[in-house]
């Protein structure tokens, strides 16, 4: 199952409403991950289940969708949340991750 | 507190071998599958393989097929990558990774990968 993200990357604002979007090749229904990832660190899970927090991360981070299309909000951008963000299907193997997207200080 | 660490990474030459390692502790390791995830210099990230608690189910990535294996030792609460014929494109970052069930409000199960290691470099080169 091919995972596609868009945008490949986004500059902005402390603030701004932010929006990634990744779509699956293949309906997956809400088998669905995403993670944070900043510069020389592992990725942290921030939602699963397409739209379930993960506990300890903040109520700004929201996800949405199911199928083949799903979306990950950050409400208001914080200056910790600069960092690229991940996709991953789970719903078969390999569990393919999107091309990341990349959030950077306007 | 879950502590994964991985070992064993490296410079090596294409068509050459390294084994990894990683090192779990704060879970019971024998009741997880566990997974490893690669990243090369400046990529996104691969999903490489996975294993089950017991080590009864292993699963890859295509272009690792043949070439590498997962394998664990729950007595030493340990995960293994032997990786062999290696080539350059399998330079990478290689994470370590706990797989774990979680269930949303409406008990629909997601699998996870919530807690990773710090990853080990692995460099194909000659």
């Amino acid at each position: 199952i091919r995972m596609t993200q868009s945008p490949f990357s986004l500059s902005a604002s402390v603030g701004d409403r932010v929006t990634i979007t990744c779509r699956a090749s293949q309906s997956i229904s809400s088998y669905l991950n995403w993670y944070q990832q900043k510069p020389g660190k592992a990725p942290k899970l921030l939602i699963y289940a397409a739209s379930s927090l993960q506990s300890g991360v903040p109520s700004r981070f929201s996800g949405s969708g199911s199928g083949t299309d799903f979306t990950l909000t950050i409400s208001s951008l914080q200056p910790e949340d600069f960092a690229t963000y991940y996709c991953q299907q789970i719903y078969s193997t390999p569990r393919t991750f999107g091309q990341g997207t990349k959030v950077e200080i306007k | 507190e879950v502590q994964l660490v991985e070992s064993g990474g490296g410079l090596v030459q294409p068509g050459g071998s390294l084994r990894l390692s990683c090192a779990a502790s704060g879970f019971t390791f024998s009741s997880y599958w566990m997974s490893w995830v690669r990243q090369a210099p400046g990529k996104g990230l691969e999903w490489v393989a996975n294993i089950k608690q017991d080590g009864s189910e292993k699963y890859y990535v295509d272009s690792v097929k043949g070439r590498f294996t997962i394998s664990r030792d729950n007595a030493k609460n340990s995960l293994y990558l032997q990786m062999n014929s290696l080539r350059a494109e399998d330079t990478a970052v290689y994470y370590c990774a706990r797989e774990a069930t979680y269930y949303d409000s409406s008990g629909y199960p997601a699998v996870t990968n919530d807690y990773w290691g710090q990853g080990t470099l692995v460099t194909v080169s000659s």
